[in-house]
């Protein structure tokens, strides 16, 4: 299966301060990078979605000024919290996929704000 | 895309296969039925997929029934390290009819595999 990789693995700041997740694709070109959201014991939720070259697609409720992404490149997207909050402490996944392709996730970044 | 139905939680003795439920009886033509896990701490697993026909690969196989209103995941000889949450999730074509969208993760079904 494909690779997809993320960086950093887990990340701890302080409140008001922002955040950069990578999301890589290693052995594909990603055509489109989906960015998701898990709290404790839930589901994984879908926050946006991202095309190459092309500004992203966010969900209801999902702030696009909050979380900036940035998908500049067929093997990276990056996803950046801005002004963090102790509310957006979560564990963040990215996946990526070749069009009409299957969907590999990666390893997730756990995001803790004090 | 349909919704689907898992159970809660399931257990599995450790060499047994584990057969995982499915509901997807509002599925439409078009639409491929997706199996992926999610071991604690990770990113989810992409198992198997599949539209009409059974299929199997060297993780799992995928019996789907003839109406396509449901399926089962099977994995042959459970081991430990298939303790996860099993997530089955029916995967259609955007509103551009272009391509094949987003995924939705239900609360899946956690499979527990004991000794």
């Amino acid at each position: 299966g494909a690779v997809v990789s993320q960086h950093p693995s887990r990340v701890i700041c302080k409140s008001g301060t922002s955040v950069k997740i990578e999301c890589r694709s290693l052995d594909f070109q990603a055509t489109t990078m989906f960015w998701y959201r898990q709290f404790p014991k839930k589901s994984l939720m879908l926050m946006a979605t991202s095309n190459e070259g092309s500004k992203a697609t966010y969900e209801q409720g999902v702030e696009k000024d909050k979380f900036l992404i940035n998908h500049a490149s067929l093997t990276l997207s990056t996803l950046t919290v801005t002004s963090a909050h102790p509310e957006d402490s979560s564990f963040y996944i990215c996946s990526a996929t070749r069009s009409t392709d299957t969907q590999y996730f990666g390893p997730g970044t756990r995001l803790t704000v004090l | 895309d349909a919704k689907t139905t898992q159970p809660p939680s399931m257990d599995c003795a450790e060499g047994r296969a584990a057969n995982l439920p499915c509901n997807h009886s509002t599925i439409s033509g078009n639409e491929y039925v997706y199996w992926y896990r999610q071991i604690h701490s990770q990113g989810p697993q992409y198992i198997i997929h599949g539209l009409k026909n059974n299929e199997t690969n060297e993780m799992a196989s995928l019996i789907i029934t003839e109406d396509r209103k449901s399926s089962t995941l099977i994995l042959p000889h459970a081991t430990l390290r298939d303790t996860a949450v099993y997530y089955c999730i029916v995967r259609g074509l955007n509103a551009g009819g272009t391509s094949y969208g987003k995924l939705t993760f239900g609360q899946g079904t956690i499979l527990t595999v004991h000794p």
